[in-house]
């Protein structure tokens, strides 16, 4: 398995853009993480989903974040409009949920400047 | 509320042992976790724990846990400078599932 795939690697864009940032979970994983990292706050959950079914989506920031799960191999975070405060690193992880230790396998990450 | 903390920063010559810490809240988690994040790149599960073990050893890698304090460290030995990274702690906050609640990270530097 090719892991956790995330586009993009970078994304540099201007204050009130859209922005779409796409993850491809594991194959046979039944639960998916967005997670964003910042120097400030460190390693926030954002939104988790089970079965495609979001869970908790008490992290994120406001109105202006959405997250989607049409498939159990596709998510999408969407960000609009953006705005500087929203530069992080935004990390998406699954996992097989199904009793025992829940392993999350996170991928490389999507670096977001919104300038 | 879901709070685990870490000490920020920890600087370790080559070939010592180095001793990573965390606090959690939740008394209920099952399990906890140690992750490592090279620069650049994803976190990578490096141990975890089951909250009926005090210990648990992997390698180089130590796992201690107190329950009662809910205090959890990790202790790698004979560090080497590969080792240096961020170093997360995590707990499985068991109120809403799976749902798991990462540490600030501790960043461990190795001087040759």
């Amino acid at each position: 398995d090719a892991g956790v795939i995330q586009s993009p690697r970078h994304e540099v864009t201007e204050m009130g853009q859209e922005v779409t940032l796409r993850c491809k979970p594991i194959s046979g994983h039944n639960s998916l993480f967005w997670y964003r990292q910042t120097m400030m706050r460190g390693l926030e959950l954002l939104i988790y989903f089970n079965n495609n079914v979001p869970i908790d989506d008490s992290g994120m920031p406001e109105d202006r974040f959405s997250a989607k799960m049409p498939n159990a191999s596709f998510s999408t975070l969407k960000i609009q409009p953006s705005e500087p405060r929203d530069s992080a690193v935004y990390f998406c992880a699954s996992s097989y949920r199904g009793g025992g230790a829940n392993v999350l396998t996170f991928g490389a990450g999507s670096r977001l400047t919104v300038l | 509320g879901e709070d685990v903390e870490q000490s920020l920063f920890l600087s370790v010559r080559e070939g010592d042992s180095s001793v990573i810490n965390c606090t959690y809240t939740d008394s209920s988690s099952t399990y906890l976790y140690w992750y490592k994040q090279e620069p650049g790149a994803g976190l990578q599960l490096l141990t975890y724990i089951f909250s009926n073990m005090d210990m648990k050893q992997d390698q180089r890698l130590t796992v201690l846990l107190n329950k009662k304090d809910k205090h959890l460290s990790l202790r790698i030995a004979d560090t080497q400078t590969g080792d240096s990274a961020i170093y997360f702690c995590a707990e499985n906050y068991m109120e809403y599932g799976n749902k798991l609640v990462f540490g600030a990270g501790t960043i461990l530097r190795v001087k040759s």
